[in-house]
């Protein structure tokens, strides 16, 4: 079955703790890409990569990471998690951006305290 | 840059009411246009989507018709069924802005029986 998956779906952290979330997609989609969902402002592209080895900041990257060191996975690491990046995060990944639609996974509700 | 306006939710319809959700985006060329639907506790999904202008996407009993002239792609479905409660995202994506992908806020659907 063709899927982007996301663990874990549910995180509750504390502040300055560090953590990757995890995103694998099936489909040898080239394009990946973060986002984080916030109540009344849809969703932000925090990182995006057009392929392996090449990320890009999207909208709102200050305070994530991420790497792209094979095609199928795209973490998303928060080297020192705030309160203020509790949110509700979106991996997605498409064959390529245009034309063709974006695949999503799950989501991770993450709480930072 | 680009953007993406949808109207405001929540919405709330009775089974079988006529539902129309407004889109308008701002693009400095020609993007392509897509309807994402969230249902609870999930990841978006496409619904629809259209990438050129008079183009009418269209799936579950949905539509939408690219618009250029109005820069509008609003939702419309005839007869709404209490499934179709969820969250709706108009999104386009821009050729011209390296494929930049923009989200509207979302629209909260809720159908009573």
């Amino acid at each position: 079955e063709a899927q982007v998956t996301q663990n874990p779906r549910y995180l509750i952290t504390v502040t300055g703790k560090k953590l990757t979330v995890t995103c694998s997609q099936n489909m040898n989609h080239e394009y990946m890409s973060w986002y984080r969902q916030d109540p009344g402002l849809g969703l932000r592209q925090i990182y995006y990569s057009m392929n392996v080895e090449v990320t890009d900041k999207g909208d709102v990257p200050e305070g994530y990471k991420v790497s792209r060191k094979e095609k199928r996975n795209f973490p998303l690491i928060l080297e020192s998690p705030s309160p203020n990046q509790t949110s509700l995060y979106f991996c997605a990944s498409s064959m390529v951006l245009g034309v063709y639609e974006q695949y999503f996974g799950p989501g991770t509700r993450l709480t930072v305290t | 840059g680009d953007s993406v306006t949808q109207m405001e939710g929540p919405v709330t319809l009775s089974e079988e009411a006529f539902l129309t959700i407004n889109c308008t985006y701002t693009a400095t060329g020609y993007p392509s246009l897509f309807w994402y639907v969230q249902y609870p506790g999930e990841g978006l999904q496409l619904l629809l989507k259209a990438t050129k202008a008079d183009d009418k996407g269209s799936n579950k009993g949905f539509e939408a018709t690219y618009r250029k002239e109005t820069t509008s792609f609003h939702l419309e479905k005839g007869s709404v069924q209490v499934s179709d409660s969820a969250v709706y995202f108009c999104a386009l994506s821009d050729r011209n802005n390296n494929n930049d992908m923009r989200f509207g806020a979302g629209t909260r659907l809720t159908v009573k029986p």
